[in-house]
């Protein structure tokens, strides 16, 4: 089973920076199968990102998703107050389908 | 459009059974596969397993074989998640969410999640 490791647990920023989360699998994901969500109190995850790279429909272009084997990144360019939540990163290149731990983005 | 409706809260006691259901609609049942995921209180994600639409094919994670049971219904374009003999730390909102193959496709649509508690 592949493990996946996020950083920072707890990302502490304000309205208009950027936000650098990461993703560390314990191996190579098959053809960077790699998705990254979104979860608000209370509501269901919320894909954003998948192949480590692509944009689900109606995620803005602020969210930005990168890297390759083992090491990917989930960039928020700009953050806007609507952004603070919890992130979780996913491999479905392979069963069973693993999430990461999640990363908290709270407001400074 | 798509949707996922899950049905409403259950409280069940430790060594039960409990069945959730998840109705889809807004796209082919058959064409796309369910997975389902929980999330424990204040944690994070895990898969439970997944189901065909087409076919009925079942994957369950490994922690779970011999105590889950997904089954569809294609005339109503529902699936149910059976898990058994219920524990405290079964406890946790279960979600359904559409994955079309069981691997090499991320969970694009979800539904509302059902809190399942177990308890004394």
């Amino acid at each position: 089973e592949i493990v996946l490791t996020q950083s920072p647990g707890t990302l502490s920023l304000s309205p208009g920076e950027r936000a650098t989360l990461s993703c560390r699998a314990s191996q190579g994901v098959t053809r960077n199968y790699l998705a990254w969500y979104q979860q608000k109190p209370g509501q269901a995850p919320r894909l954003l990102i998948s192949g480590a790279s692509s944009r689900a429909t109606g995620i803005p272009d602020r969210f930005s998703g990168s890297g390759s084997g083992a090491d990917f990144t989930l960039t928020i360019s700009r953050l806007e107050p609507e952004d603070f939540a919890v992130y979780y990163c996913h491999q479905y290149g392979s069963s069973p389908s693993t999430f990461g731990q999640g990363t908290r983005l709270e407001i400074k | 459009q798509v949707q996922l409706v899950q049905s409403g809260s259950e409280v069940q006691k430790p060594g039960a059974s409990v069945r959730v259901s998840c109705k889809t609609s807004g796209y082919t049942f058959t064409t796309y596969g369910i997975s389902w995921v929980r999330q424990a209180p204040g944690q994070g994600l895990e898969w439970m397993g997944w189901i065909s639409g087409y076919n009925g094919n079942t994957n369950y994670a490994r922690d779970l074989q011999g105590r889950v049971t997904m089954t569809t219904d294609t005339s109503t374009s529902t699936v149910y998640m059976e898990l058994r003999s219920l524990r405290s730390d079964d406890t946790a909102v279960y979600y359904c969410a559409r994955d079309p193959h069981g691997v090499t496709s991320p969970f694009d649509y979800w539904g509302q999640g059902t809190l399942v508690t177990v308890s004394s």
